[in-house]
């Protein structure tokens, strides 16, 4: 089945620090990749949606100045916290999907960001 | 209105219980439609895509009514590794973004 590897697991930093997730797919060409939070008992909350090769597209009350997402290859994408503060910490979730729209999105297994 | 609504649970239930997840959208526009399960503390993982003839895989059968925009999930013969949240998701629309309902706690207990 599909494979989707997310680095770092666990993050933990202190205030003011620059954090790089990455997502990449292992067995499969991602041509979109999506990144999510999920804060506790919430539901997963879409941040921006990456096509490979083009600037990623933020929803509404995502600060893209602040996530700055970077899809440079099919099987790439990468999310940096910028200056992270406390109410960042958050579990970081990334998903990639092939060209084709129908199929369903896979999952990385979650970075979880606690900043101090 | 949410775009995706669950029954808010949490369920508990016995090992060998029937038990059914229901939920609701609202965006007309969806096309695709899923559900995952998820672990405390993991990321969600694609439990069965949800087909307009309804489909089955095993203790598990997923239903979809378009024209009431509804998508069930019955797990039949519960098991106590079934225990876990159920998330209920749709895909539509321009860049067919999954949309997440806030997901079902489900505890089977022995």
């Amino acid at each position: 089945g599909a494979v989707v590897s997310q680095h770092p697991s666990w993050v933990i930093c202190k205030s003011g620090t620059s954090v790089k997730i990455e997502c990449r797919s292992l067995d499969f060409q991602a041509t979109t990749m999506f990144w999510y939070r999920q804060f506790p008992k919430q539901s997963l909350m879409l941040m921006a949606t990456s096509n490979e090769g083009s600037k990623a597209t933020y929803e509404q009350g995502v600060e893209k100045d602040k996530f700055l997402i970077n899809h440079a290859s099919l099987t790439l994408s990468t999310l940096t916290v910028t200056s992270a503060h406390p109410e960042d910490s958050s579990f970081y979730i990334c998903s990639a999907r092939s060209g084709e729209w129908r199929q369903p999105q896979h999952f990385g297994d979650g970075t979880r960001l606690s900043i101090l | 209105r949410k775009e995706v609504e669950q029954d808010p649970g949490p369920f508990n239930v016995p090992e060998g219980a029937t038990v059914a997840f229901n939920c609701t959208y609202s965006n007309s526009a969806s096309q695709s439609f899923f559900w995952y399960r998820q672990d405390c503390r993991k990321e969600p993982k694609l439990l069965m895509s949800v087909y307009s003839s309804g489909n089955e895989d095993g203790r598990f059968t997923a239903q979809l009514n378009r024209a009431s925009q509804y998508i069930s999930l019955l797990i039949r013969d519960s098991k106590l590794s079934d225990s876990a949240t159920y998330l209920c998701s749709t895909s539509g629309g321009s860049n067919y973004k999954l949309t997440f309902g806030k997901g079902t706690l489900l505890t089977v207990n022995p």
